[in-house]
């Protein structure tokens, strides 16, 4: 069975830090995988993808993530985390006309 | 282009009792699938239909059920309503065929069963 997990609760990092929200994906085919976050009362937004290519997807708001198959992860990175940044981290993985999302990974940065 | 709607945005029901959501996906697209968010099961995938053709479900009982009609907009019922069914309920749109496609989400039902 497809999965996805995203091993931390919660992240905590000081505003202006390198942050990383880890994902791990175990899934048969083409790893098809996103990461969307989620602000308050708001629907998920898109952050980037992974379908083929460059192992390093760059995306929305300053945001990465790095395509590692040997390590079954696609972790996503910025290099200055800002007050903004705090939020609900979803990653993703699509296959088959469904989609399964990671548990979620709450975002904490301090100013 | 306007976004993906939802409609009602809150919602309170009794045990027992059925509802009806509904969902106006971004024009052109012809892909909605749902999903149900909880604290405790996170975000789950109900349904995804195209072109009023649900082409995969997720694992909930019958008492959840969808339909699309034929200019894309979808709802989705759920019937005999329990309390666990208290969740926000999302729908997103998708441009295409392709699923590596993003998706784009509605701002989603938030549904309280008393």
């Amino acid at each position: 069975a497809q999965s996805v997990a995203q091993p931390e609760d919660q992240v905590n990092v000081a505003e202006g830090n390198p942050l990383t929200v880890k994902c791990t994906y175990s899934v048969s085919g083409n790893p098809y995988l996103f990461w969307y976050v989620q602000y308050p009362n708001r629907g998920l937004q898109f952050l980037l993808k992974y379908i083929t290519g460059d192992n390093l997807v760059k995306g929305s708001y300053g945001f990465e993530a790095e395509f590692n198959k040997s390590q079954t992860s696609f972790h996503l990175k910025k290099p200055s985390a800002l007050v903004s940044d705090s939020a609900l981290y979803f990653c993703a993985y699509t296959g088959g006309f469904k989609t399964i999302f990671g548990a979620g990974t709450r975002l904490f940065v301090k100013a | 282009k306007a976004g993906v709607t939802q409609t009602p945005r809150y919602l309170i029901k009794t045990r027992g009792q059925q509802v009806t959501l509904s969902c106006s996906p971004i024009s052109g697209h012809r892909s909605v699938s749902w999903y149900q968010q909880t604290p405790g099961q996170g975000l789950q995938f109900l349904f995804e239909y195209f072109s009023e053709t649900q082409r995969n479900k997720g694992n909930f009982p019958g008492r959840f059920s969808g339909r699309q009609f034929s200019n894309s907009r979808s709802e989705m019922n759920v019937s005999t309503l329990e309390l666990g069914d208290s969740a926000l309920y999302l729908c997103a749109s998708l441009e295409g065929t392709d699923y590596y496609n993003e998706q784009f989400f509605g701002p989603g039902t938030r549904l309280t069963v008393l």
